[in-house]
């Protein structure tokens, strides 16, 4: 299954609304995990299952999506959020992520 | 907490065989649910699932590299192992193990990663 994010880099400010899209070639139902990587570091689980919080992330992090269509929403930019993001399929093996998005400072 | 560390070469030569194993610490790899990874990352690019192991030994591979992948566990140990041969260029990456529960859970425990070069 291919996962196809978009777009590959953005630039915004402290505060702003932010928001990433990852589309399935196929129907994933809700099997679907974001990733956040910073430079030098291992990728960091956001939210699991489409839309479910992993413990200790920030409530600014949200997402939402299902079957073919994913979006990963950070409510309001903060400087440690200026990272790569990731999506990434479960629902069937091989295991597959997205190319990534770049979040950088406007 | 568990705790995940790579360990290997960082340089291995042409058509040799990259080998690296993972340390797992603050958990037992024996414990029942959870699916153990190895997974890489070209710079600049996604990352790129290699397969898992359960404790049992089952394995699966991504197809793009079955011929030449073997991942391996030893519970003794606490530790899992990825063995990939005929290397070329191509394989340089970093390269990460990660832990794996139910596919509705994602990845939520990494290793911190080792940077394997292939070079002669």
């Amino acid at each position: 299954i291919q996962m196809t994010q978009s777009p590959l880099s953005l630039s915004a400010s402290v505060g702003d609304r932010v928001t990433i899209t990852c589309r399935a070639s196929e129907s994933i139902s809700s099997y679907l995990h974001w990733y956040q990587q910073k430079p030098g570091k291992a990728p960091k689980l956001l939210i699991y299952s489409a839309s479910s919080l992993q413990s200790g992330v920030p409530s600014r992090f949200s997402g939402s999506g299902s079957r073919t269509d994913f979006t990963l929403t950070i409510s309001s930019l903060q400087p440690e959020d200026f990272a790569t993001y990731f999506c990434q399929q479960s629902y069937t093996l091989p295991r597959t992520f997205g190319g990534g998005t770049k979040v950088e400072i406007e | 907490q568990v705790q995940l560390q790579e360990s290997g070469p960082g340089v291995v030569k042409p058509s040799q065989t990259l080998s690296l194993t993972c340390t797992v610490s603050g958990g037992s790899i024996s414990s029942s649910g959870y699916y153990w990874s190895w997974i890489r990352q070209h710079p600049g690019k996604g990352p790129e699932w290699i397969g898992y192991i359960y404790y049992t030994g089952s394995t699966h591979y991504n197809p793009s590299l079955k011929s030449r992948v073997t991942i391996s566990v030893d519970t003794t140990q606490n530790q899992f192992s990825l063995n990939l041969s005929s290397v070329t260029a191509a394989d340089t990456a970093v390269y990460y193990c990660a832990r794996e529960g139910t596919r509705s859970s994602g990845w939520s425990t990494w290793g911190q990663g080792t940077l394997v070069t292939v070079s002669s």
